[in-house]
C-alpha cells in the first residue's frame, strides 16, 4: 500500500511571498488532516477533512492560509503571504477506516523556511 | 483546549540502557492515547493505540501502559539502541465533538550512543 505522498519536501522562501503544498493520501482514506510543527514543540492541527468538507479549521489562520480538498482526493495547503513565524514542518495525515481510536498515517513532510 | 504533557523534553543515553517517558493528559474527553516514533527525514509512525485503562502494548523492545482514570502514558524502551534514536510523540483523541481530532504533546527526544 502506497504512503502518503506530500511535496514538495523543502521550500526556502521570503517574507510576503506565497507558497504551497500538496498532498496525496492514502487510497480510500477518508479523513485528512493538516498539521504544522514548529522546532521545539508538537504537530498542531491546522484543519481537519472529511471526505471533501472541513471539519475542524478553528486554529486555521485563515487571513493568510487556505486550504481545500478537491474531490475528496488531494488537497493543497497555501500560505500567502508568509511571515516569518510560518517557518515550520507542514505535515499530512490521513486515517482510515477503524473509526475514532484509528491510527494517523502520516506523509513526510514539507519543511518551509521563511527568510 | 486540551493540554498533553510529555516529560523529560529530551533525553541522552548509552546503547543498551533502558529508558521510559511520560505522557500527561486530562482524564476527562478522553477517546484514545497514541505514541508515535518520528525520526529524522521520515514520516513519524504510529507504535500504539491504546483505548482503555489498564492496556499495556508491547512491540519487540518497544512496550506502553495506559492510566486513563489518572490520566498518563508511560513509554518503556528496553535495552536502547542507536536505531531507536528519534522524537517519540504522544497525541490524544478528543472525544468531544466526535472529529476523532489528535492533539499531540511536544514529544520527546531521544539520542542513543554506541
Amino acid at each position: 500500500e502506497a504512503g502518503v505522498a506530500q511535496s514538495p519536501r523543502y521550500k526556502i522562501i521570503e517574507k510576503r511571498q506565497s507558497v504551497a503544498f500538496w498532498c496525496n493520501p492514502i487510497s480510500g482514506h477518508a479523513t485528512l488532516y493538516w498539521y504544522q510543527q514548529i522546532l521545539g514543540q508538537g504537530p498542531k492541527l491546522l484543519i481537519q477533512f472529511q471526505n471533501n468538507g472541513v471539519v475542524d479549521d478553528s486554529q486555521l489562520p485563515k487571513d493568510r492560509f487556505s486550504a481545500e480538498r478537491l474531490k475528496g482526493v488531494d488537497s493543497t495547503l497555501k500560505i500567502q503571504p508568509a511571515k516569518l513565524e510560518d517557518s515550520a514542518v507542514y505535515l499530512c495525515a490521513t486515517r482510515g477506516d477503524r473509526g475514532l481510536a484509528g491510527e494517523l498515517f502520516f506523509g513526510e513532510g514539507s519543511r518551509l523556511t521563511v527568510l | 483546549i486540551l493540554n498533553v504533557e510529555q516529560s523529560p523534553q529530551s533525553l541522552h543515553v548509552q546503547e543498551g540502557d533502558s529508558t521510559n517517558f511520560t505522557c500527561s493528559f486530562p482524564s476527562s474527553n478522553f477517546y484514545a492515547l497514541h505514541w508515535y516514533r518520528w525520526e529524522t527525514a521520515k514520516s513519524p509512525e504510529a507504535l500504539f493505540v491504546m483505548t482503555l485503562n489498564g492496556d499495556e502494548k508491547k512491540k519487540g523492545r518497544i512496550s506502553a501502559t495506559l492510566n486513563t482514570k489518572e490520566g498518563y502514558s508511560y513509554l518503556y524502551i528496553k535495552g536502547s539502541q542507536p536505531e531507536d534514536s528519534a522524537t517519540y510523540l504522544c497525541a490524544l483523541t478528543d472525544g468531544s465533538g466526535n472529529t476523532g481530532k489528535l492533539i499531540f504533546g511536544q514529544g520527546t527526544t531521544l539520542q542513543v550512543k554506541p
